[in-house]
Order: C-alpha cells, then structure tokens, then sequence
C-alpha cells in the first residue's frame, strides 16, 4: 500500500513570497491533515478535511494560509506571504472512516522562511 | 483546551538501559491515547495507542504504555533498549473528532 505522498520535500523561500504544499493521501482515505511542525515542538492541527469538506480549521492563520481539497482526494496548503515564524516542517496525514481512525503521516515538507 | 507535556525533551541512554518516557494530559473526559515515534529519516509512526479496556497496552518493538487515568498520565516504556530505538517520540491525546494534540517530544538517543 502506498503511503501518503508530499511535495515538495525541502523549500526555501524568501519573506513576503508565496508557497505552496501538495499532499496525496492513501488511496481511500476520506480524512486528510494538514499540521504544522516548528523546531523543538509537536505537530500541531492546521486544518482537517472530511473528503472536500473542511472539519476544522479553527488553528489555521486564515489572512495568510489557505488549503483546499476540490475533488475529495488530494489537498494543497498555501501561504501568501510567508513569514519568518512560518519556517517549519508541513505534515499531512490521512485517516480512513471505518472505526477509530489511525493516521498516517507523510515524509513532510521542511519550509525555510529567509 | 487539551494538552500533552512530555517530561524531558532529551534522553540518553546505554544499550540495555530501561526506558521511561513521560506523557501527562489536561483533558477530564474520555481520551484515546497513542505514542508516535519519528526515527531519523523517516515518517512519524504509530507505536501504540489506548482507547479503553487493559490501561498496559503493547506496541511494536516491544515498548508498552500504562494509562493512569487519576494522573492523567500515559507513560512510555522499555525493558532494555538498543541503538535502533533511537528516534523522537511523541505522546498524543484525541479528545474527539479524531483531532490529535501532540506534547513537544522526547528526543531519545541510545549509545551503543
């Protein structure tokens, strides 16, 4: 079974410039992550889709992110401008529906803000 | 809101050594529990999770984990690790929605 893909790995960019994120998730898996990693903490919720409807998004910065997830399958993250406090690493995981939902992770994208 | 504290963010030990690593949540209601662990290079991964039933649940590579439900605690451990369990490991709390809320992490280095 594939596991969640995610692209790019590594990007560097400058402040007030704009980035994008792409996440595939496991086939099948109707919920989709998206978590924020900053250096020397825990992955933290940004936004959660139940296939292209958004569940939760109560920790994601709305003025400057933004994410979609148009057919259901798979989602992009957006940051329009970027910050300094924004360098971290973007995780997206996904979950099937059926009993408790254990989430699976993928290798991430390790953002640089300069 | 919900919360995990991990006791320390760095841990090194010896091969063999015992391993306990410490997990406390602030949430009164029913939780579901898990630990995740990142080695070097690769995604984060499952260990092992509690939803209810025996509070010493077993994972994988042979870590285990008590809940203590009146220390609201979640405490990671092992008899005697190796080189390979050296990795981050995160403890994480659902309180619904099957939304996690990680602790910082506990980076664990083991000596060979």
């Amino acid at each position: 079974e594939a596991g969640v893909a995610q692209s790019p790995r590594y990007k560097i960019i400058e402040k007030r410039q704009s980035v994008a994120f792409w996440c595939n998730p496991i086939s099948g898996h109707a919920t989709l992550y998206w978590y924020q990693q900053i250096l020397g903490q825990g992955p933290k919720l940004l936004i959660q889709f139940q296939n292209n409807g958004v569940v939760d998004d109560s920790q994601l910065p709305k003025d400057r992110f933004s994410a979609e997830r148009l057919k259901g399958v798979d989602s992009t993250l957006k940051i329009q401008p970027a910050k300094l406090e924004d360098s971290a690493v973007y995780l997206c995981a996904s979950s099937s529906t059926s009993g408790y939902n254990e989430q699976f992770f993928g290798p991430g994208t390790r953002l640089t803000v300069l | 809101a919900q919360s995990v504290s991990q006791h320390n963010h760095h841990v090194i030990l010896s091969e063999a050594a015992s391993l306990e690593l410490g997990c406390n949540y602030s949430y009164g209601g029913t939780v579901n529990l898990f630990w995740y662990v990142q080695y070097p290079g690769q995604h984060l991964q499952l260990l092992l999770k509690y939803f209810s039933g025996d509070p010493l649940v077993k994972g994988i590579k042979g870590f285990e984990a008590e809940f203590i439900k009146s220390k609201f605690s979640f405490n990671l451990r092992k008899p005697s690790v190796q080189w390979s369990d050296t990795a981050e490991y995160f403890c994480a709390v659902n309180a619904g929605g099957n939304k996690l809320v990680f602790g910082a992490g506990t980076i664990l280095r083991v000596k060979s």
